[in-house]
């Protein structure tokens, strides 16, 4: 099966409300988790990451959650603007030093 | 500021075409990763190195070859193009493979 999986692949949200994005991963030594945005016709650009030595982490209106016995992790958006509206791709770190992407999730905001 | 360069942004070749993409990193990263992107599929390695002279395969090497002769450059080659090779390529670079990786801003690749 994939690596990491993300949830859900599209993800439409009113202005100012709340986003949720989830990730599972299968590689129980994973313990490096980053989120990636692109905007479009951008590059990936790293916007929050997480250590499997924490649960969350916070960054303004961003935030990650880890749940390493669940193995999933949770990339969350509040007061939702505009230029949240992106692909958004986690990771996770796998056993042969490399990171395995998500397929990527669109979220849509809609002011 | 990091910054990654790759040589084109566009790129237009004929199948049977050897095709080579280059990638450049001016922060001295030990790292640097050749991805595919396609619509739906997000982000899939193709292959990696962590030194120079070395390299790791990705999920999805067959059709590609690399070459890391220098810790700045690090080429994608692509030994005779087919057109299910049609996509963005996208490079990248980091310290260690635990941290952040920055991304050049791709070479949109048509095979004819």
């Amino acid at each position: 099966g994939e690596n990491v999986e993300q949830h859900p692949s599209t993800l439409s949200v009113q202005e100012g409300d709340s986003a949720v994005i989830k990730c599972t991963y299968s590689d129980s030594a994973s313990n490096y988790f980053p989120w990636y945005k692109q905007e479009l016709g951008k590059r990936p650009q790293l916007i929050i990451d997480i250590r499997s030595n924490v649960g969350e982490k916070k960054d303004q209106r961003i935030a990650v959650t880890l749940n390493k016995t669940a193995k999933h992790f949770s990339l969350h958006i509040t007061e939702t603007q505009p230029e949240d509206s992106a692909v958004y791709f986690c990771a996770a770190s796998i056993g042969n030093n490399r990171l395995a992407f998500g397929k990527g999730n669109q979220v849509v905001v809609i002011p | 500021d990091v910054k990654v360069t790759q040589s084109s942004r566009y790129l237009v070749k004929r199948t049977g075409e050897k095709v080579f993409l280059e990638c450049v990193q001016d922060m001295d990263h030990e790292n640097m990763f050749w991805y595919r992107q396609d619509p739906g599929l997000g982000l899939r390695l193709i292959y990696f190195s962590y030194d120079v002279k070395m390299k790791e395969k990705g999920d999805i090497p067959e059709g590609y070859s690399v070459s890391r002769e220098k810790k700045e450059r690090f080429s994608l080659i692509l030994e005779s193009a087919s057109t299910n090779q049609t996509s963005m390529y996208l490079c990248a670079s980091a310290q260690t493979y635990q941290e952040t990786q920055y991304f050049g801003p791709g070479t949109r690749l048509l095979v004819l």
